[in-house]
C-alpha cells in the first residue's frame, strides 16, 4: 500500500456519461497529480493541484476537471465520454511541488 | 494482470545476469531525474532518483547514471531477479522558479522480462 488511495479500482460507463474519480494523496503530502496511462501513449501529465490551488495543466481535455478540497483529496472529473477516454487513472501525490511521486493503484476507466 | 502498453520495447534477461536499461531524454533544462517501476495492474513506483549536478548514484541493487552531454540516463539492476520484472519509465523533472511548479515528462517506458 502506497499510501494514496484512489476509488473507484474499476469503473464501466457509456459513452457521453459523466464519472468522478477520487484521490486522496499520501498523509502529509500536499501536492496531487493526474496521469492517464493508455496503451499506445503511455503516461500522460493531466493537472497538479497544490494545498487546494491548480499549479500546472498538461495534456488535459476540456471535458475534464479537477479540484482539490480543503482536506486535500482530489477528485477528476471527466464528461461527454467517447471510447478513446478508456485508459488506467494514476493519482500521485507528494510533500512539495517537487520530487519524486508516489503513485495509487489507479482507476481502470472503460467506456463502451 | 493488466497489460500496461503492447508497443514497449523489451529487455529480457537472465535471473542473477546485470539488466541495463536505456532512457534518452528530450529538455537540456531538465534538472531532476527518477527511475519508476510499474508491476502488472499497479501504479509506478518509485525506484531512484538523480539531479544534474550528479552523474552516478547507487542504491540497493541499483544504480542510476546521467549523462547530460548526450542527454541519456541508464538504470543498471544487478543480479536481477524475477520480481524485477516489470516496465521501467525514467521521468524528467524541469523545475521553474516562479512559483516552484514542476513539469514532468515520463519515457514510454521497457518491459524487463526475467527470465528464471
Amino acid at each position: 500500500d502506497s499510501g494514496v488511495t484512489q476509488t473507484p479500482k474499476h469503473l464501466i460507463t457509456a459513452t457521453g456519461q459523466r464519472v468522478t474519480l477520487r484521490c486522496s494523496p499520501r498523509s502529509g503530502d500536499l501536492s496531487v497529480y493526474w496521469y492517464q496511462q493508455s496503451l499506445d501513449q503511455g503516461l500522460q501529465f493531466l493537472i497538479q493541484y497544490y494545498n487546494g490551488e491548480e499549479r500546472a495543466k498538461g495534456n488535459i481535455l476540456e471535458r475534464f476537471s479537477a479540484q482539490q478540497f480543503p482536506d486535500l483529496h482530489s477528485e477528476l472529473n471527466l464528461s461527454s465520454l467517447e471510447l478513446g477516454d478508456s485508459a488506467l487513472y494514476f493519482c500521485a501525490s507528494s510533500v512539495g511541488v517537487s520530487g519524486g511521486y508516489t503513485f495509487g493503484s489507479g482507476t481502470r476507466l472503460t467506456v463502451v | 494482470g493488466e497489460s500496461v502498453g503492447l508497443h514497449l520495447p523489451t529487455l529480457s534477461v537472465q535471473e542473477g545476469d546485470n539488466s541495463i536499461i536505456n532512457c534518452a531524454y528530450s529538455n537540456s533544462a531538465s534538472d531532476y531525474f527518477i527511475w519508476y517501476k510499474q508491476e502488472s495492474g499497479k501504479g509506478p513506483q518509485f525506484i531512484i532518483d538523480i539531479r544534474s549536478n550528479m552523474d552516478k548514484r547507487q542504491g540497493q541493487r541499483v544504480t542510476v547514471l546521467l549523462n547530460k552531454t548526450v542527454k541519456h540516463l541508464s538504470l543498471q539492476i544487478a543480479a536481477t531477479q524475477p520480481g524485477d520484472s516489470a516496465v521501467y519509465f525514467c521521468a524528467e523533472n524541469v523545475m521553474r522558479n516562479s512559483g516552484g511548479y514542476q513539469k514532468v515528462t515520463f519515457g514510454t517506458g521497457t518491459k524487463l522480462q526475467v527470465i528464471p
